[in-house]
């Protein structure tokens, strides 16, 4: 089963303001993982937060995770223009199985 | 420069044909990946490799063969190109096969015409 849906698809905002996202994914995990893409480019690992955790701060970056919903946000406080891109959560379950499963991305535009 | 570098950044071929993509990482990890890229942008992984051993195989045509000659190589080799086939196929690694936080490279773009 695919884990690691996001929400908005996509998401336009002005300079200055907040982005807000989401990803929801199916099973137990030991992680939770943002990544962002630019166009064309490979993914960039943004911040991780363990399962245990609720929330996790990264300069303008703030995730939290509910695993009672199995969800998870990553915001984004005083978007820049260069903040544009793809940006996409990842799932790392527990046991022996390490892989990162990856959600569909949310593209955010910033607008100067 | 200290990164996961994948080659080439382009390929473009024709139905049938094999083609190779390699990868290479200078950064000590133990693991790496291939994903391949959608054009719906959804990532799938395809293979890991620890420390040169196949640990993840996902439901992949074995028309798609990973080497890992060592631990800082993973190349993937694809015979029979198929159209379907075209995608970005993305490189990664992580310290350890535990995955906490990848660093991947910039993409091969394979077009199948």
């Amino acid at each position: 089963s695919q884990q690691g849906e996001e929400d908005p698809q996509a998401l336009s905002i002005q300079e200055g303001e907040n982005a807000t996202m989401n990803c929801s994914y199916k099973t137990s995990i030991n992680n939770l993982q943002w990544y962002r893409q630019n166009s064309g480019r490979g993914l960039v690992h943004l911040i991780l937060i363990l399962s245990n955790e609720r929330e996790k701060h990264s300069g303008r970056l703030r995730v939290t995770l509910d695993t009672s919903k199995k969800s998870s946000s990553l915001l984004i406080t005083a978007s820049r223009a260069a903040d544009t891109a793809s940006y996409f959560c990842a799932s790392r379950s527990g046991g022996s199985n390490y892989k990162l499963t990856f959600g569909k991305g949310t593209l955010l535009t910033v607008n100067p | 420069d200290t990164a996961v570098s994948q080659t080439p950044k382009y390929l473009v071929t024709q139905m049938g044909n094999d083609k190779s993509i390699k990868c290479e990482q200078n950064l000590g990890h133990d693991t790496m990946y291939w994903y391949k890229q959608d054009s719906k942008k959804f990532l799938k992984i395809m293979f890991s490799y620890n420390n040169k051993e196949l640990i993840i195989n996902e439901t992949v045509p074995n028309r798609f063969s990973p080497k890992s000659p060592d631990k800082a190589h993973l190349n993937l080799h694809i015979n029979s190109l198929e159209l379907g086939d075209s995608a970005v196929y993305f490189c990664a690694s992580s310290q350890d096969n535990r995955g906490d936080g990848y660093t991947f490279g910039s993409g091969t773009r394979l077009t199948v015409v």
